[in-house]
């Protein structure tokens, strides 16, 4: 069974630092790159961050410089350090399974986890 | 940045009745591959978004057959033949063709 549990979620004030972790079992992580996205309150659905299996990051504008994404194919974990967090960065985060290596033996985005809340405030 | 459009942004409905969807995209999704990753997402209240329909029309593993996908290059479309109670929720479809992946800005169904 794939199992996506996110951790880390905490309220921090603006311009802190937080770290997320997603923590993958049940598929080979290591065939697969991996995304977060985040859920303002409210809101809809937004990419934030993705990363192949070889470790090559992807990033949203709105991130950009300010967070950075990582993965430890040994204990099936993925990471995202968030830095100099901003009010607008308030939201659930959640990790999903973006493409396999090869493309094609399944979907993308087939399983996210539950998400973890970021709450940015003072 | 590819820009994905849902209409409408609510669709209430009757229970056994069919509902739409429509998604359009800013440029053509059909990748390099020549596959189109064009996904359709359900979110319950309270739930994370779950896999319905991935590269257009394919059901995902436990999804009911009364969800189908159609469409190709920039215009997709969900169809719900018979609208059950459990289907309350929003729909996004989503682009994962190109980095950074996109997202509608979602369809809340809701019954009447």
């Amino acid at each position: 069974e794939v199992q996506l549990l996110e951790s880390g979620g905490d309220s921090v004030q603006p311009g802190g630092s937080l770290r997320l972790s997603c923590a993958a079992s049940g598929f080979s992580f290591r065939t697969y790159s991996m995304s977060w996205v985040r859920q303002a309150p409210g809101k809809g659905l937004e990419w934030v961050s993705g990363i192949n299996e070889v470790g090559g990051p992807y990033y949203a504008d709105s991130v950009k410089g300010r967070f950075f994404i990582s993965r430890d194919t040994s204990s099936s974990m993925l990471y995202l350090e968030m830095n100099s967090l901003r009010a607008e960065d308030t939201a659930v985060y959640y990790c999903a399974k973006d493409y396999p290596n090869p493309v094609g033996i399944a979907p993308l985005f087939d399983y996210w986890g539950q998400g973890t809340l970021v709450t940015v405030s003072s | 940045d590819i820009v994905m459009t849902q209409t409408p942004l609510s669709s209430p409905v009757t229970l056994g009745q069919p509902a739409s969807i429509s998604c359009r995209s800013s440029q053509s999704l059909v990748h390099s591959n020549g596959n189109t990753y064009l996904n359709w997402l359900q979110q319950r209240p309270g739930q994370p978004p779950r896999l319905l329909i991935y590269e257009i029309s394919n059901r995902f593993s436990g999804v009911p057959d009364r969800f189908s996908g159609s469409g190709a290059g920039t215009e997709f479309t969900l169809k719900i033949s018979r609208v059950e109670a459990e289907d309350v929720g929003i729909y996004y479809c989503m682009q994962a063709t190109q980095f950074p992946r996109t997202f509608g800005q979602g369809t809340r169904l809701e019954i009447k």
